[in-house]
């Protein structure tokens, strides 16, 4: 049973540059939320995707932007790249339809973004 | 709004046992989660706590205390791989979707 995917593990760009990320959800899921983790910090949510639509939305610009495709997979956008976007993004999937008002959340293996 | 308190760091000894707390103020709530999370690596879940009481699995066992807004993880007979930051997560009131996470606990596990 494949978990949670992403990709790429790692990534350098510079400021002003555009950014791509791209994750899988595990097997049977078909919700998937991306965060923001800074070091020594707790993950911050960005957006929640279902049904390839944007859900819910955290607090974060839009230059912040995401899709979602048909087989559940997803990617996050980042325009405008700041020094301050430096952090480990981490994709979660859930079940997003089997009643439950709270789904747990499984986590891959996050990609660090560095911006110079 | 949403508060979530964890101790930044605490340190024991191989084979003891460590108990991690965290407070959390909601104006509602749905539960709450406990990850582990190593250096360098994603979160995994280790429990998710919806009533009063202690859930016990294996070495690993989590508290929540509904009243008193508290819930802890213990963790027994502590080995040297157990070294990571521990987070508590609760769902945020406004969504069901979004959690709002404490900043962890950094465990730091010595001979």
């Amino acid at each position: 049973d494949a978990g949670v995917t992403q990709s790429p593990t790692h990534l350098i760009k510079t400021r002003g540059q555009q950014v791509t990320l791209r994750c899988s959800p595990k097997s049977g899921h078909d919700t998937v939320s991306w965060y923001q983790q800074a070091l020594g910090q707790g993950p911050q949510f960005i957006f929640q995707y279902y049904e390839e639509e944007e859900r819910q939305r955290g607090n974060f610009p839009d230059r912040f932007s995401g899709h979602q495709f048909p087989n559940y997979s997803s990617e996050l956008n980042v325009n405008a790249l700041l020094l301050g976007d430096s952090a480990l993004y981490l994709c979660a999937s859930s079940r997003g339809t089997s009643g439950r008002a709270v789904e747990t959340q499984y986590f891959g293996p996050g990609t660090r973004l560095l911006v110079l | 709004g949403q508060n979530i308190d964890q101790p930044t760091e605490m340190t024991a000894t191989e084979g003891a046992i460590v108990q991690i707390n965290c407070t959390y103020q909601t104006s509602g709530f749905n539960g709450l989660f406990w990850y582990q999370q190593h250096a360098g690596e994603a979160p995994t879940f280790l429990s998710y706590n919806v009533l009063d009481g202690l859930e016990e699995k294996g070495r690993f066992s989590s508290f929540l205390s509904r009243s008193k807004g508290y819930s802890y993880l213990l963790l027994k007979e502590l080995q040297m791989k157990d070294s990571a930051s521990y987070l508590c997560a609760v769902p945020f009131m406004d969504s069901n979707y979004q959690l709002i996470w404490g900043a962890g606990t950094k465990l730091i596990i010595k001979p």
